[in-house]
């Protein structure tokens, strides 16, 4: 089974500054996905980055940038210039690549303040 | 081009009864997820279905069931309901399986 952790429940930022958010993870697969994914007040969950683990370099997607550490089994993410609509939950994900279920961690609340 | 459309958004059942939530896919994703979110565990996966056929299925009981049609639409139902199913049921569709897509969910109150 694999697991996701989370360390760290709530960040605060301030806006155009930058919050790095911890993901560790657990498993014996070689192939597989990471993602994280943000969830705001109204609820819907929206991907925000996704990285394959046979891929080195790492995934970029505008102001959002992750640091994948394979043999740590680390994939933080970086949230470069906060804005005030990035304040929401954050969810790091894992997927088998020969599985269909993604493993959520307990999720970060990330507030961004004025 | 549309979104994950889960229906209803909002749903208030008695102890005992059943329930079934429906999910629309986006246009032309064949794989579709259900997963469960309460506060007390989290995100947890329920099942997941392509072209109509169950490929994974989370450790929830007996009760908790599901379907996809041809159209991929699914169905998630609920039956002999509990207090502790109350929580927000999230449906996610992926052309691939990398990356889902997730709607805004369906509320499930339990009284």
């Amino acid at each position: 089974a694999q697991t996701v952790t989370q360390s760290q429940p709530e960040m605060s930022v301030q806006e155009a500054e930058t919050v790095t958010l911890s993901c560790t993870y657990d498993t014996s697969e070689n192939n597989y996905y990471l993602f994280w994914y943000k969830q705001p007040p109204s609820r819907q969950m929206i991907l925000v980055i996704r990285q394959e683990a046979y891929k080195q370099q790492n995934a970029t997607e505008n102001r959002f940038s992750v640091n994948f550490q394979k043999a740590a089994k680390s994939f933080s993410l970086k949230i470069s210039d906060s804005q005030l609509g990035d304040t929401a939950m954050y969810f790091c994900a894992f997927m088998p690549s020969n599985d269909y279920k993604l493993s959520f961690g307990a999720g970060t609340t990330v507030t961004v303040r004025a | 081009k549309a979104g994950v459309t889960q229906t209803p958004r909002y749903l208030i059942k008695t102890r005992g009864q059943q329930v079934t939530l429906s999910c629309s896919p986006i246009s032309g994703h064949r794989s579709v997820s259900w997963y469960q979110q309460t506060p007390g565990q989290g995100l947890q996966f329920l099942f997941e279905y392509f072209s109509e056929t169950q490929r994974n299925k989370g450790n929830f009981p007996g009760r908790f069931s599901g379907r996809q049609f041809s159209n991929s639409r699914s169905e998630m139902n609920v039956s002999t309901l509990e207090l502790g199913d109350s929580a927000l049921y999230l449906c996610a569709s992926s052309p691939d399986n990398y990356g889902y897509t997730f709607g805004s969910g369906t509320r499930l109150t339990v009284v």
